[in-house]
């Protein structure tokens, strides 16, 4: 089946840097890559969609210069969260899309504690 | 290898009926398990969670039953309604929610599909 894996799988970082976050498709192509944030009561916020060699398409209200999208090749893409702040503490889980597919597969997701 | 199965990609049921989605897992660390519901072009949305210390959760017109012996979790929907047509994922984590560790491990979804 197919699998995506994010690193890392937990991140701690001061206030002010930047995080890098990476998501892989490891068996198929992934022409369309989606960032998620998941709150409190569990559920999934769409932060962006991305296509690969394209920008990345933001939800409303999601600071695109704060997190940044770059979907260089068809197997990754990465989001930076830039100037990070305690509020960004998150839990951010991607999800991958192959060419002409409807399904959806969900990496394990990447757990963000700003200090 | 897929550590979370959900071995049925569509499910097509009537509606008033019950819907019964399933899902499999191996990992025996899996403690905590979550439903969840997407709909095209949104987030998924939580449904219900069951964590390994009990064998049954019920909320409303959704109830997930988990057999830890084998492996099996499995969510009803009765009865089931037009609107609960959508993408169904289960979830499996082998620890908390707020616990450093916690990563969802996912199936890979099962349509449903009500028919009126």
């Amino acid at each position: 089946g197919a699998v995506v894996s994010q690193h890392p799988s937990w991140v701690i970082c001061k206030s002010g840097t930047s995080v890098k976050i990476e998501c892989r498709s490891l068996d198929f192509q992934a022409t369309t890559m989606f960032w998620y944030r998941q709150f409190p009561k569990q559920s999934l916020m769409l932060m962006a969609t991305s296509n690969e060699g394209s920008k990345a398409t933001y939800e409303q209200g999601v600071e695109k210069d704060k997190f940044l999208i770059n979907h260089a090749s068809l197997t990754l893409s990465t989001l930076t969260v830039t100037s990070a702040h305690p509020e960004d503490s998150s839990f951010y889980i991607c999800s991958a899309r192959g060419q002409d597919s409807y399904e959806q597969y969900f990496g394990p997701g990447t757990r963000l504690t700003v200090t | 290898d897929q550590q979370v199965k959900q071995n049925s990609p569509s499910l097509s049921v009537q509606e008033g009926r019950i819907s019964i989605l399933n899902c499999d897992y191996t990992n025996s660390m899996f403690d905590y398990f979550l439903w969840y519901k997407k709909y095209p072009a949104e987030g998924p949305t939580f449904l219900i969670s069951i964590s390994s210390i009990k064998d049954k959760n019920e909320d409303g017109r959704f109830t997930v039953f988990l057999n830890k012996s084998a492996k099996h979790l499995s969510l009803h929907i009765v009865p089931s309604q037009p609107g609960d047509s959508a993408v169904y994922f289960c979830a499996a984590s082998a620890h908390p929610p707020m616990d450093s560790n916690y990563q969802l491990i996912w199936g890979a979804g099962t349509k449903l599909i009500i028919k009126p």
